[in-house]
């Protein structure tokens, strides 16, 4: 069975550029949901995907967009990056929609100068 | 009041101890509890399920208390290796899916 994987690991961009994040999900996971973690703070809920669709959203600005793939692969962008966006981005995939168990990837660390 | 909130501590034990973190929630709606255990600069990995029963595994135990509002895990026999940072997560799936995070309770066993 696969793991979450996610790339790239490391991202350095400047404000007010754009970028987008890659997550893979667990063999057999057709959910995926992405998180903002700042140091020192817990993982902040981005949106979900269940089957292609948004499942639900947190509280982000619409620059934080994102898509899943009929693989179930999905794909973080950012627009007009701020400096507050440097943090770590998780990327999580279930099995279900819904408030199933996760299973995380190790994360994009972006740095915003 | 934040929706989740958890001592971010550090709670700082003996190996052997038994220590206990809680986790309190806002949303009586909520739905689904669980905790995970994050390692420095690492990604969350999921600890357990926290069900309406209670749940334990191995010197694990996870509580709900719904009339309170909060969720506990007790860890027994504390070792170096639990040393970490445990987060709490409560879900709550009105129409659409809304997991939120506490910013977790650290741990250090030390010898």
């Amino acid at each position: 069975e696969t793991g979450v994987t996610q790339s790239p690991t490391h991202l350095i961009k400047t404000r007010g550029q754009q970028v987008t994040l890659r997550c893979s999900s667990q063999s057999g996971h057709n959910t995926v949901s992405w998180y903002q973690q700042a140091l020192g703070q817990g993982p902040q809920f981005i949106f979900q995907y269940y089957r292609e669709e948004e499942n639900g959203r947190g509280n982000f600005p619409p620059r934080f967009s994102g898509l899943q793939f009929p693989n179930y692969s999905s794909e973080l962008n950012v627009n007009a990056l701020e400096l507050d966006d440097s943090a770590l981005y998780l990327c999580a995939s279930s099995s279900r929609s819904g408030a199933d168990e996760q299973y995380f990837g190790p994360g994009t660390r972006l740095t915003v100068t | 009041r934040k929706e989740v909130e958890q001592d971010p501590g550090p709670f700082n034990v003996p190996e052997g101890a038994t220590v206990a973190f809680n986790c309190t929630y806002s949303n009586s709606a909520s739905q689904s509890f669980f905790w995970y255990r994050q390692d420095c600069r690492k990604e969350p990995k999921l600890l357990m399920s926290v069900y309406s029963s209670g749940n334990e595994d191995g010197r694990f135990t996870a509580q709900l208390n719904r009339a309170s509002q909060y969720i506990s895990l007790l860890i027994r026999d504390s070792k170096l290796s639990d040393s970490a940072t445990y987060l709490c997560v409560v879900s709550y799936s009105g129409g659409s899916y809304i997991p939120t995070f506490g910013r977790g309770t650290s741990l250090i066993v030390h010898p």
